[in-house]
Formats: C-alpha cells, sequence, structure tokens
C-alpha cells in the first residue's frame, strides 16, 4: 500500500523557514518523480514544486522560485521541501504527491500545515 | 502560463442527477488533463487522467471528454459520496489547478 506521511509543518514568523518532509512506503521511491501542491484555508490547490525520480530536474512555481528548494533522498525514501522567506500568503496546508510519468499525481498525503504569521 | 478555468464555480444537485463540470484551457494542452476530487479535510483523490482515462477503483459513473482546450467531467448518477470539490489539472506544460467546483445537495 503506498503511504506518504508528511512532517515539518508549524508556525513561523514572516521571513522565517520551515524544512518539510514526506516519507514515502509501499512502491519504488526512486522510480517516480515527485511534487509538492499547497491549499490556502478555504482555497484551491496550487502546484508548488516537482522533482524527477533521480533528482536531477526541479521545477518550480513562480510564485515560490528563489524562496523553496525541493530535494529527495533516495535511501532514506523521503521528499524535502525547504521552504525560505516565508510569508503570509505561503500560510497552506502543503501535500506531498506521487507523479505518475512526471504526469497526473496518483497518490498524496494528509498534508502538513504551514501557518505564516507574527 | 497556463491557466485553467472551471464552470461553474458551484454547482447544486440532487442524488440521481447526471453532472456535468467544464474546464478550459488558456492554450491547448491536448488530453493531458487530470481530475481530482477532494472531501473537506482531506487529500484530493485522482479519478481521470488523460482527459478520459478512469483511475484504478473509480466507479464507472465518472467519465471525462475532451481534447485541445476543452474538457468535461460528467457524473451520471451523482451519489451521497459524490458531494465534493472537484479540480481539474492541467500537465502539459508544468501543472496547473482549476479553481475547483464545489457539488453541493440540491
Amino acid at each position: 500500500e503506498v503511504q506518504l506521511l508528511e512532517s515539518g509543518g508549524g508556525l513561523v514568523q514572516p521571513g522565517g523557514s520551515l524544512r518539510l518532509s514526506c516519507a514515502a512506503s509501499g512502491f519504488t521511491f526512486n522510480n517516480y518523480a515527485m511534487s509538492w501542491v499547497r491549499q490556502a484555508p478555504g482555497k484551491g490547490l496550487e502546484w508548488v514544486s516537482a522533482m524527477s525520480a533521480s533528482g536531477i530536474s526541479t521545477f518550480y512555481a513562480d510564485s515560490v522560485k528563489g524562496r523553496f528548494t525541493i530535494s529527495r533522498d533516495n535511501s532514506k525514501n523521503t521528499l524535502y521541501l525547504q521552504t525560505n522567506s516565508l510569508r503570509a500568503e505561503d500560510t497552506a496546508v502543503y501535500y506531498c504527491a506521487k507523479v505518475r510519468d512526471l504526469q497526473s499525481f496518483d497518490y498524496w498525503g494528509q498534508g502538513t500545515l504551514v501557518t505564516v504569521s507574527s | 502560463d497556463i491557466q485553467m478555468t472551471q464552470s461553474p464555480s458551484t454547482l447544486s444537485a440532487s442524488v440521481g442527477d447526471r453532472v456535468t463540470i467544464t474546464c478550459r484551457a488558456s492554450q491547448s494542452i491536448s488530453s493531458w488533463l487530470a481530475w481530482y476530487q477532494q472531501k473537506p479535510g482531506k487529500a484530493p483523490k485522482l479519478l481521470i487522467y488523460k482527459a478520459s482515462s478512469l483511475e484504478s477503483g473509480v466507479p464507472s459513473r465518472f467519465s471525462g471528454s475532451g481534447s485541445g482546450t476543452e474538457f468535461t467531467l460528467t457524473i451520471s448518477s451523482l451519489q451521497p459520496d459524490d458531494f465534493a470539490t472537484y479540480y481539474c489539472q492541467q500537465y502539459d506544460s508544468y501543472w496547473t489547478f482549476g479553481q475547483g467546483t464545489k457539488v453541493e445537495i440540491k
């Protein structure tokens, strides 16, 4: 059974940083691209970032480019999102998702809440 | 950037109704489109990929159609478990979601 478990969310002040983690199990992690998607309270889904299976290719939404960094450790079956220079508008539930063939997102975690507030 | 626009934003329907949600892309995305269902407090669930392919385990009352810039998700006979918010997503160039369509009880 595929499982994705996010962690690392919390309350942070504007300008602060957090590192989110996504522990994967139930599939061959190093065969699949992975992605982060966020959802602000009461709002829709926003794609944030993705990384290829090998880790060589990374992709970012314009809204986070230069502030967020995606990475993965295939030996630990874990995906990361380093979030820096956080703003109030980054407040959201952050989901990690498994990407099938660099296309649709076939499995999702339950999300971790990031709140940016003073 | 490719923009995705869904309509309507909210849809009121009854159990047994046939429901159709439309998604339009700002430029052609061929058939690189997925549909997701999300219930409150839960993660999204993949329903349809490549515009019309039904994800394994998804009931056959869900179907998708379209190509290019216009796509539809149809629920042939709405069930109580189907009241949720639905999102389209393009993956022709990076990934973009539509703003969502909430299907509520009439």
